[in-house]
């Protein structure tokens, strides 16, 4: 299993350009989150999905939007990237019953 | 408005020392209380979690320590290993209510051999 994937480690834009950011999972989870990280505020909640078909707005959505494309895989997209939103992006999943996330290796996305 | 509050930012601890993480919440109807260790380039694993029915739960080396009433729950590591460096993020969720993990700001752990 390789358990939480993403794409790509490392991104480049410059403002005004828009990208998407790629996860899947292989533990067959029906929960997945997006969250970035930034240096002193730990993990901020930006999308998650409950399941297949469904998402919803975490702590801070402004500026981004998801698809939850299957079962596997939970994209996030920004449509126009602004240095605010230079920041390690993870993807997480979970499975149903249980609390624990487990998280990809991150992507780090840089905005100039 | 931060709902999980971690202390220290940065805490510098000698190989076989002690080492203690607090975090503190305000949201009363959290029951899972995970925390989570991040080595460099990598994502967050679960290190070890508590839910409020207890007072103290021990995984080897590692310890939590919840107060219910003070809204307060800490992480200890006894004997203190170089290979414990890494960033250590408390957290809390609302297990019926999609687990969104609330994090703290991380803390920063460099244990000197």
């Amino acid at each position: 299993n390789a358990g939480v994937t993403q794409t790509p480690k490392f991104q480049v834009l410059k403002t005004g350009q828009s990208m998407t950011l790629q996860c899947a999972q292989d533990m067959n989870h029906n929960s997945m989150y997006w969250y970035r990280q930034d240096p002193g505020m730990g993990l901020r909640l930006i999308y998650y999905s409950a399941s297949e078909g469904t998402t919803d707005k975490g702590e801070v959505p402004n500026g981004y939007n998801v698809s939850r494309l299957n079962k596997r895989e939970f994209s996030l997209r920004l449509e126009s990237a602004a240095p605010s939103q230079t920041s390690v992006y993870f993807c997480a999943s979970r499975s149903p019953g249980q609390a624990v996330q487990y998280f990809g290796p991150g992507t780090r996305l840089t905005v100039t | 408005q931060q709902q999980v509050k971690q202390s220290p930012q940065s805490l510098i601890v000698q190989k076989g020392g002690i080492s203690i993480i607090n975090c503190a919440y305000e949201n009363t109807a959290f029951d899972y209380f995970p925390w989570y260790q991040q080595f460099p380039g990598k994502g967050p694993a679960l290190l070890i979690a508590i839910r409020p029915d207890v007072s103290e739960k021990k995984e080897g080396r590692f310890t939590i320590s919840f107060n219910k009433s003070a809204k307060q729950f800490s992480l200890h590591i006894m004997d203190s290993q170089p290979g414990d460096s890494a960033t250590y993020f408390c957290a809390a969720s609302i297990n019926n209510a999609g687990n969104m993990l609330t994090f703290g700001g991380g803390t920063r752990l460099m244990v000197k051999p």
